[in-house]
């Protein structure tokens, strides 16, 4: 049984630039969360994805925008990229409803901006 | 908002030693408390989580309890061993999200 998985798993872009990453949820999840993970800090929630639509956002500006499939796999998308973007951004599925209130993490996408 | 504050680290112990780790949130309605470790190289991982006050949280030895009355999910371990050298997130869920502390990185000394 895959757990979530994501790509690429490190990337290097230049400010201003644009950038996708991709999660595929654990089998037998239906939602995705995205959050952003500075150096030396703890996990900050960006967005979740259910049903194809964005049902929450925490605190972060519109450059970061995110899509779900209809296989429940989601991409997050950052534009005009900037030095502070630079983290880890890791993907977690969860099953409908959050019934075991447990999230399921990939590994991460660690992202530099130069 | 909802927060949590957890310890500072890093914290090194010696093999066998007794470990606590403190956790401290402020939330609106009844939240969830879990606490993630990510081992290095790896993911977050949930290690253990409880759902209501006085609940006991527990796996590999860990213990957690939902203390309501102290806002408080303290991490414990009785006999730690190298094997448990990562870094710890205390976490809480309201809702569809999830607030998590800074981490406390541990490492374990033989």
């Amino acid at each position: 049984d895959a757990g979530v998985t994501q790509s690429p798993t490190h990337l290097i872009k230049t400010r201003g630039q644009q950038v996708t990453l991709r999660c595929s949820p654990k089998s037998g999840h239906d939602t995705v969360s995205w959050y952003q993970q500075a150096l030396g800090q703890g996990p900050q929630f960006i967005f979740q994805y259910y049903e194809e639509e964005e049902r929450q956002r925490g605190n972060f500006p519109d450059r970061f925008s995110g899509h779900q499939f209809p296989n429940y796999s989601s991409e997050l998308n950052v534009n005009a990229l900037l030095l502070g973007d630079s983290a880890l951004y890791l993907c977690a599925s969860s099953p409908l409803g959050l019934a075991t209130g447990e999230l399921f993490f990939g590994e991460g996408s660690r992202l530099t901006v130069l | 908002g909802d927060s949590v504050t957890q310890m500072e680290g890093p914290v090194t112990l010696s093999e066998e030693a007794f470990l606590t780790i403190n956790c401290t949130y402020t939330a609106t309605g009844y939240p969830s408390l879990f606490w993630y470790v990510q081992y290095p190289g790896e993911g977050l991982q949930l290690l253990l989580k409880a759902t209501k006050a006085d609940d006991k949280g527990s796996n590999k030895g860990f213990e957690a309890t939902y203390r309501k009355e102290t806002t408080s999910f303290h991490l414990e371990k009785g006999s730690v061993q190298v094997s448990d050298s990562a870094v710890y997130f205390c976490a809480l869920r309201t809702g569809n999200q999830f607030y998590f502390g800074t981490g406390t990185s541990l490492t374990v000394i033989p």
